[in-house]
């Protein structure tokens, strides 16, 4: 099983859906996680971080499951300017983040 | 105002030449890392490393260096040793222990194309 683990997508939805994706961590002692946002062909921005049982951040919101080992990303009212790539990046005990992936969001009109 | 600098945005190398891509940063981070990232795939770690004179390989080390003389800075050298460089090279830096400061910090990237 790989360390994190993200559906590639694409999802694709229109302009005002509400759409989530998961992100599934294989290591128990992992102690903080993230979610990042990447255009194509840029560097990753922090959206948001997750440290205890969720954050939410406007139309943003992430929740962390610590029994089921998955933090999980909604966007609500979706934008075109939405569409990009959410990495999911999780800290483990050794300190060295860990990415998943990616999952491809598509927003159309 | 502080963040990371990678140089230089695009980079050809001719076969059987060594490239050096250049990060440099400005946030007193202990932590440096490089990451490759192929077309459509997630970012691998390269090398990292947490203290000054000090770097681990990650889990496609091969055909690559590094060095870390100095807190600021941390250059990958890709040798002609890797046969498939072409991809787009990304420099991290953060503060790894301490909850709350361990988020990643990034360069702009560099696009390595082979001529």
């Amino acid at each position: 099983r790989k360390e994190v683990e993200q559906d590639p997508g694409p999802f694709n939805v229109p302009e005002g859906a509400t759409v989530a994706f998961n992100c599934t961590y294989s290591n128990s002692a992992s102690q903080s996680f993230f979610w990042y946002r990447q255009d194509c062909r840029k560097e990753p921005k922090l959206l948001m971080s997750v440290y205890s049982s969720g954050n939410e951040d406007g139309r943003f919101t992430a929740q962390l499951n610590r029994a089921s080992q998955y933090i999980s990303l909604l966007i609500r009212d979706s934008k075109l300017s939405d569409s990009a790539t959410y990495l999911c990046v999780v800290n483990p005990g050794s300190y060295i983040p860990t990415f998943g992936r990616g999952t491809s969001l598509i927003v159309h009109p | 105002d502080g963040g990371i600098t990678q140089s230089p945005k695009y980079l050809f190398r001719k076969e059987g030449q060594n490239v050096t891509l250049s990060c440099e940063q400005n946030l007193n981070h202990d932590a440096m890392y490089w990451y490759r990232q192929d077309p459509g795939q997630g970012l691998r770690l390269i090398y990292y490393s947490q203290i000054v004179n000090d770097f681990q390989k990650g889990d496609i080390a091969e055909g690559y260096s590094v060095s870390r003389e100095k807190k600021e800075s941390f250059p990958l050298t890709v040798t002609s040793a890797q046969k498939n460089p072409t991809a787009f090279y990304l420099c991290a830096s953060n503060n790894p222990q301490g909850l709350g400061k361990e988020k990643l910090f990034f360069g702009s990237g560099t696009q390595l194309s082979v001529l």
